[in-house]
């Protein structure tokens, strides 16, 4: 299958600052990225679709403020969460569609 | 936009049993019905797909069947061994763009 690569896979930081996660796929061009969250135990829920060249798209309840992406190229998606909160901690998750949706690692965000 | 309902949330089988994971969907338009196996701590890996042209499609252990007038689809898995333990979730497109809305898992435990 595709490769989608994302960094870093683990981060910490502290309440305030700003973390940028990285999505990359590897073997293939994407227009199209998306960025899911996922709380322990639960599911995986789309927080917005990355569109190269052109604005996110955010989901409903979703800060663009808070979670600013970046699609500057065919090949890489980036989030950046801005002013981190506890309540940010999560599991943070990328894709892209190659006929199929491919993930990348995900980041575990913790912020203290 | 669509929902999906996965069900159950929990399902605990003996080495060797087979395990049925049942999802609804409410767009009737959606044509692609993904599943995803995850590992604790790691991105969700696509074991299987169906598409609306099909009823039924089997890759060794695992088969997906379709019922697209009752807009359901199952994920079965046969001879099951421990290492099918994992969270399972269906899927179904969200839009145009290829996102994907994700049914809540299921908790898969097999006991040796």
């Amino acid at each position: 299958g595709a490769v989608v690569s994302q960094h870093p896979s683990r981060v910490i930081c502290k309440s305030g600052t700003s973390v940028k996660i990285e999505c990359r796929s590897l073997d293939f061009q994407a227009t199209t990225m998306f960025w899911y969250r996922q709380f322990p135990k639960q599911s995986l829920m789309l927080m917005a679709t990355s569109n190269e060249g052109s604005k996110a798209t955010y989901e409903q309840g979703v800060e663009k403020d808070k979670f600013l992406i970046n699609h500057a190229s065919l090949t890489l998606s980036t989030l950046t969460v801005t002013s981190a909160h506890p309540e940010d901690s999560s599991f943070y998750i990328c894709s892209a569609v190659r006929l199929s949706a491919f993930f990348g690692q995900g980041t575990r965000l913790t912020v203290v | 936009g669509e929902n999906v309902e996965q069900h159950p949330s929990t399902l605990s089988v003996q080495e060797g049993d087979s395990a049925v994971i049942k999802c609804t969907y409410s767009d009737s338009a959606s044509n692609y019905f993904p599943w995803y196996k995850q590992e604790l701590g790691k991105r969700p890996q696509l074991i299987i797909d169906i598409r609306s042209n099909v009823g039924e499609k089997k890759d060794q252990r695992i088969a997906v069947t379709l019922n697209k007038t009752a807009k359901h689809f199952s994920l079965h898995i046969t001879e099951t061994q421990p290492e099918d333990s994992a969270v399972y979730f269906c899927a179904s497109p969200g839009g145009s763009q290829g996102n994907l809305i994700f049914g809540k898992g299921t908790k898969l435990s097999v006991k040796p």
